[in-house]
């Protein structure tokens, strides 16, 4: 019965391929995010949905596109894979409190993607 | 815009030493301030915050006051343990960016027995 939870844990994938991340929450959360954290912990938003709905995105390649079939739901699907995006991917949900919402974000345990 | 800058780690203490972690802010209008912790292999968990001026947040023995004369929200531990060994981010929302939470960079502590 985990909050917050994406998929894969660790994704090794070579340079050039496809890959996607899926996250779900079961908190009835409006807001979800991806965050990437680099190799020094640096931690920077990606994109942000509330009920579906684009909010931020941030200046991140067009390789990288958010998908969110319901508000439970923020998928993440990485095209033409870079060595760069080696990284800590992060979904993260939160409610709405008194109009505003961020109050409190749930965080998922991560994926660790590497790019060889 | 909104930034926040923490003080750079990491920082390595032995169990029960006095803990401070530096961070200031700056944002326009009146943020919101928070702390998050993250342990080794998980995600982010909120540690504590505060929303107004003078009001200080605490959990598990953390304290931080929001002080809105420094821009700081300096995070204390009197006694720390091998247990709080993570990685710790101070974070705002506030200014209009209704929607998205700014974080320092981290700081690392590890604490040796």
């Amino acid at each position: 019965d985990t909050a917050v939870s994406q998929t894969p844990k660790y994704l090794v994938t070579q340079m050039g391929n496809d890959k996607s991340i899926k996250c779900e929450q079961n908190l009835g959360h409006d807001t979800m995010y991806w965050y990437k954290q680099d190799s020094k912990k640096f931690l920077k938003i990606m994109f942000s949905y509330n009920n579906k709905e684009l909010i931020i995105n941030e200046t991140v390649p067009n390789r990288f596109s958010p998908k969110s079939p319901d508000k439970a739901h923020l998928n993440l699907h990485i095209n033409s894979l870079e060595l760069g995006d080696s990284a800590v991917y992060f979904c993260a949900s939160s409610p709405q409190v008194g109009g505003r919402t961020n109050e409190k974000l749930f965080f998922g345990s991560g994926t660790q993607l590497s790019v060889l | 815009g909104n930034s926040v800058t923490q003080m750079e780690g990491p920082v390595t203490l032995s169990e029960e030493a006095f803990l401070t972690i530096n961070c200031t802010y700056t944002a326009t209008g009146y943020p919101s301030l928070f702390w998050y912790v993250q342990y080794p292999g998980e995600g982010l968990q909120l540690l504590l915050k505060a929303t107004k001026a003078d009001d200080k947040g605490s959990n598990k023995g953390f304290e931080a006051t929001y002080r809105k004369e420094t821009t700081s929200f300096h995070l204390e531990k009197g006694s720390v343990q091998v247990s709080d060994s993570a990685v710790y981010f101070c974070a705002l929302i506030g200014g209009g960016s209704n929607y998205k939470l700014t974080f320092g960079k981290g700081t690392l502590l590890t604490v040796n027995p």
